[in-house]
């Protein structure tokens, strides 16, 4: 049981380029999600999606797009990369009902430069 | 809107001694609450979890937790700590009235072990 799987695990852009990190889960979770983590800033939320084909923004929205097209996948894409982008990013996903934990993926340490 | 309070942002415990990490909450109901943790490098990883019913509620690794509504607090404790519990931990609310919204994190405390 694979639980969240996020690809790529690292990866290397330079600024302006643009990129697409996929978050799988074999749960069957109705609601998925995207963070990213930066130092002394915890978890900051970026999307989430309570179901396919809906999607919503988080506290951190700006510069980021996703797409929920199948349940068991959540697509973060970055259009045009900033420096301000690099980060850690995980996923995550719950079932619909409470309560409403998370299982989260091992995350994608990205570098813009 | 519900938020956390993680007060402390690194400790530092040796080995044997106890443990308590901090974690307050504001929200008008009862909130449900969340303990991970994450090792350098991974995830987070769920350390335990109150719904409702006992307010003292216990996890995996030896780890226990405290729902103190008076106090709006979710404070964790482990009576006596292991080199292998330097991680940082996160604690998180939800909310039960607003069906859709995603669980809140506290920016999280860094426990550093020493011998």
């Amino acid at each position: 049981n694979a639980g969240v799987t996020q690809t790529p695990k690292f990866r290397v852009l330079k600024t302006g380029q643009s990129m697409t990190l996929l978050c799988a889960q074999d749960m069957n979770h109705e609601y998925m999600y995207w963070y990213r983590q930066d130092p002394g800033m915890g978890l900051r939320l970026i999307h989430y999606s309570v179901g396919e084909g809906t999607t919503a923004k988080g506290e951190v929205p700006d510069g980021y797009n996703v797409s929920r097209l199948k349940k068991q996948n959540f697509l973060l894409g970055l259009e045009s990369a900033a420096p301000s982008q690099t980060s850690v990013y995980f996923c995550a996903s719950s079932r619909w009902d409470f309560p409403r934990g998370y299982t989260f993926g091992s995350g994608t340490r990205l570098t813009v430069v | 809107a519900q938020s956390v309070t993680q007060p402390d942002i690194h400790i530092t415990v040796s080995e044997g001694a106890s443990l308590e990490l901090r974690c307050n909450y504001s929200y008008g109901a009862t909130p449900y609450l969340f303990w991970y943790v994450q090792s350098p490098g991974q995830g987070l990883q769920l350390l335990l979890k109150y719904f409702s019913g006992d307010t003292l509620v216990q996890g995996i690794k030896g780890f226990e937790a405290e729902f103190k509504r008076s106090q709006s607090s979710f404070n964790l404790r482990k009576p006596s700590v292991h080199w292998s519990d330097a991680a940082e931990y996160f604690c998180a609310v939800g909310s039960r009235n607003s069906g859709n919204t995603p669980l809140v994190f506290g920016k999280g405390t860094r426990l550093s072990v020493i011998a």
